[in-house]
């Protein structure tokens, strides 16, 4: 069935360093979305990205969308202490009726 | 606005017995969805409903999960009997899903921690 994977599981940095993760899916997406979970909390938005080789940044966040939109990376600049949580990447697809996926999560730790 | 309201927000239960978990929207969005977390399984999405209608309850695990949405205000998903493996943080999420599916963030609610004993 349809996957999508992410790339790392989990990431330890030291704080100052930069960071990516990186989502797969099997399958060509409408959008693709991305979540912020802090440990213990729920999922929070963070941005949407809609377009074929789009490329957004939010401060010390870039995010991108493949051209072949199966795709997308979330790279974050100068990692903080704050940034620790699990991020997601989901998105909608197209298979007869409209399916919502999440992928399976990449958790960041920030070392001090 | 209050957010998406979930209760209870924490579940203790025997196996086998009936467990209902209540969910209301954000006012104004169309879009109501119900996932399950766990360590080994991730994020799972288990149904979800537009202008109150299931639309893709295709990871609802087995017939022991229901889920409805009577009106645009309010969603139950029950288990029953409930078991040990149902054990898990569940979470509702609501959303404005426009024409085609064009589509807006979620928002979460806080979730409610199910354990099955």
């Amino acid at each position: 069935g349809q996957q999508v994977m992410q790339i790392p599981q989990y990431q330890h940095v030291q704080e100052g360093e930069d960071f990516t993760t990186y989502c797969n899916s099997s399958t060509t997406l409408s959008n693709i979305q991305w979540y912020k979970q802090r440990p213990g909390g729920h999922p929070v938005f963070l941005i949407q990205l809609v377009k074929s080789g789009e490329v957004k940044k939010q401060k010390r966040l870039t995010f991108q969308f493949g051209e072949a939109k199966k795709n997308s990376s979330l790279h974050i600049t100068a990692t903080q202490t704050t940034d620790v949580g699990t991020y997601f990447c989901a998105g909608w697809w197209s298979s007869g009726t409209y399916k919502y996926i999440f992928g399976t999560g990449t958790r960041l730790k920030v070392l001090a | 606005d209050a957010g998406v309201i979930q209760s209870p927000r924490h579940e203790v239960t025997e196996m086998g017995q009936e467990v209902t978990l209540r969910c209301k929207p954000i006012s104004g969005h169309n879009s109501l969805f119900w996932y399950r977390q766990t360590m080994m399984r991730g994020l799972e999405l288990l149904i979800y409903f537009n202008n109150n209608v299931p639309i893709d309850d295709s990871g609802m695990p087995e017939d022991r999960f229901s889920a409805k949405m009577p009106n645009a205000s309010f969603s139950t998903l029950k288990i029953q009997p409930s078991e040990p493996r149902d054990s898990a943080v569940y979470f509702c999420a609501s959303t404005l899903l426009g024409q085609g599916f064009s589509s807006y963030e979620q928002y979460f609610g806080p979730g409610t921690r199910l354990t099955v004993t």
